[in-house]
């Protein structure tokens, strides 16, 4: 079955960087673009940006744009979120999800979760 | 940006009401809405795409309507495990969510 498991809990002071990984398994890791996700604690769901699995394109929102850099491992099958500069309103839980590539797609699955507490 | 609002923000009911959430789009996205239901501690699941259609699995007393900018996400009988928040979202251009609506127990 499709599952998309997440690295653990991080805990990272104001101005460092953190990164998440995203293992996917149970289907053709390049025919599904990953997009992440964040929820801080108590807000809406709030979209990052996503990486196309089959050629390494890119796009982030322009919210976190120039912070946020989005990867991929195809040999692993796995997908990496690095978000640099850290400030504490990025505490929240990111989440992976996977999407159908080159139409216009919502997530059918999704990362358990990976929570980021930024505290000095 | 596509901006997303729900309402209501929250709602109380009770096991076997029918219960309807809106959501509107800032401009139109044709039928490129979703919705999630989410529980405290754990991810979205998706339970409608395009706007209309169930996801594989999701019980049949979930049902989606709407076009352009204004759609209805209805459950026909609330049951015990569907106490949850649940998420509108657009997926024409990237990705935007509505603010979510917690359904609670009346």
């Amino acid at each position: 079955q499709v599952q998309l498991v997440q690295s653990g809990a991080e805990v990272k002071n104001p101005g460092a960087s953190v990164k998440v990984s995203c293992k996917a398994s149970g289907y053709i890791f390049t025919d599904y673009v990953i997009h992440w996700v964040r929820q801080a604690p108590g807000q809406r769901l709030e979209w990052m940006g996503w990486i196309d699995t089959g050629n390494g394109n890119t796009r982030y929102s322009q919210d976190f744009q120039g912070r946020v850099t989005i990867a991929r491992d195809t040999s692993a099958t796995t997908a990496y979120m690095e978000l640099s500069r850290l400030m504490s309103e990025d505490t929240a839980v990111y989440f992976c999800a996977r999407a159908k590539s080159h139409i216009p797609a919502t997530g059918e699955d999704w990362g358990q979760g990976t929570l980021v507490t930024v505290s000095s | 940006d596509i901006q997303m609002t729900q309402s209501p923000s929250t709602l109380s009911a009770s096991v076997g009401d029918r219960v309807t959430i809106t959501c509107r789009a800032s401009q139109t996205i044709s039928y490129l809405l979703a919705w999630f239901q989410q529980k405290p501690g754990k991810a979205p699941k998706l339970l409608i795409y395009g706007a209309s259609t169930l996801q594989s699995g999701v019980p049949s007393r979930f049902s989606g309507s709407g076009s352009g900018t204004e759609f209805t996400l209805t459950i026909s009988s609330l049951q015990p495990d569907d106490f949850a928040s649940y998420y509108c979202q657009q997926y024409w251009s990237y990705w935007t969510f509505g603010q979510g609506t917690k359904v609670e127990i009346k």
